[in-house]
């Protein structure tokens, strides 16, 4: 059985630049939250998607948008990056049950940004 | 302002000793507490949970207590082994019955020495 599967493993783009970041849930998880994780601190909860739809949002600007497909895998868009996007973006799926909160991570994308 | 604290950033523990990693939170919403471990290169693992309506969990060698009244709580590792040497997050959450984001600690990185 597969864990949390990110793509790619470390990117490095310009300021100003889109990316796109890719992530498949464990087997059987319809959930999916994305986090930021920057040097020295914590993962920073950016948003949540279940039934293709955004359930919820952290404090982050516009220019971070998702998508959740119907097998349940998402995608995370940064537009118009900036220095500070630099950092290991992680995926975590779950499977909606109530007070079930145990999220499954993946290994994370390394985005740097020059 | 962060919500959930780890004031240690390391520890360091001999072989067969107990770990203890201290974690406060500030937020008296929150009624879910999580532990995860991370290794380097490799996304945080789910260790073990408590709910605010308890005061202590235990997992084998891992057990977590909360002082609810301290708006406290922490990981006992007993007997602590060289595999244990990690990065260890606090994460609370706070939606009761429901699949909320997570908000974490910077984490505590653990060396456990032989």
């Amino acid at each position: 059985d597969a864990g949390v599967t990110q793509s790619p493993t470390h990117l490095i783009k310009t300021r100003g630049q889109q990316v796109t970041l890719r992530c498949s849930p464990k087997s059987g998880h319809d959930t999916v939250s994305w986090y930021q994780q920057a040097l020295g601190q914590g993962p920073q909860f950016i948003f949540q998607y279940y039934e293709e739809e955004e359930r919820q949002r952290g404090n982050f600007p516009d220019r971070f948008s998702g998508h959740q497909f119907p097998n349940y895998s998402s995608e995370l868009n940064v537009n118009a990056l900036l220095l500070g996007d630099s950092a290991l973006y992680l995926c975590a799926s779950s499977f909606d049950l109530l007070a079930l909160n145990e999220q499954f991570f993946g290994p994370g994308t390394r985005l740097t940004v020059l | 302002d962060q919500q959930v604290k780890q004031n240690s950033p390391s520890l360091s523990v001999q072989e067969g000793r107990i770990s203890i990693l201290n974690c406060d939170y500030t937020n008296s919403m929150f009624d879910y507490f999580l532990w995860y471990k991370k290794y380097p290169a490799e996304g945080p693992t789910f260790l073990i949970s408590i709910s605010s309506i308890k005061d202590k969990n235990e997992d084998g060698r891992f057990t977590v207590f909360l002082n609810k009244s301290a708006k406290h709580l922490s990981l006992h590792i007993v007997p602590s082994q060289p595999g244990d040497s990690a990065v260890y997050f606090c994460a609370a959450s706070g939606l009761r019955g429901s699949q909320g984001n997570l908000i974490f600690g910077k984490g505590t990185k653990l060396s456990v020495k032989p």
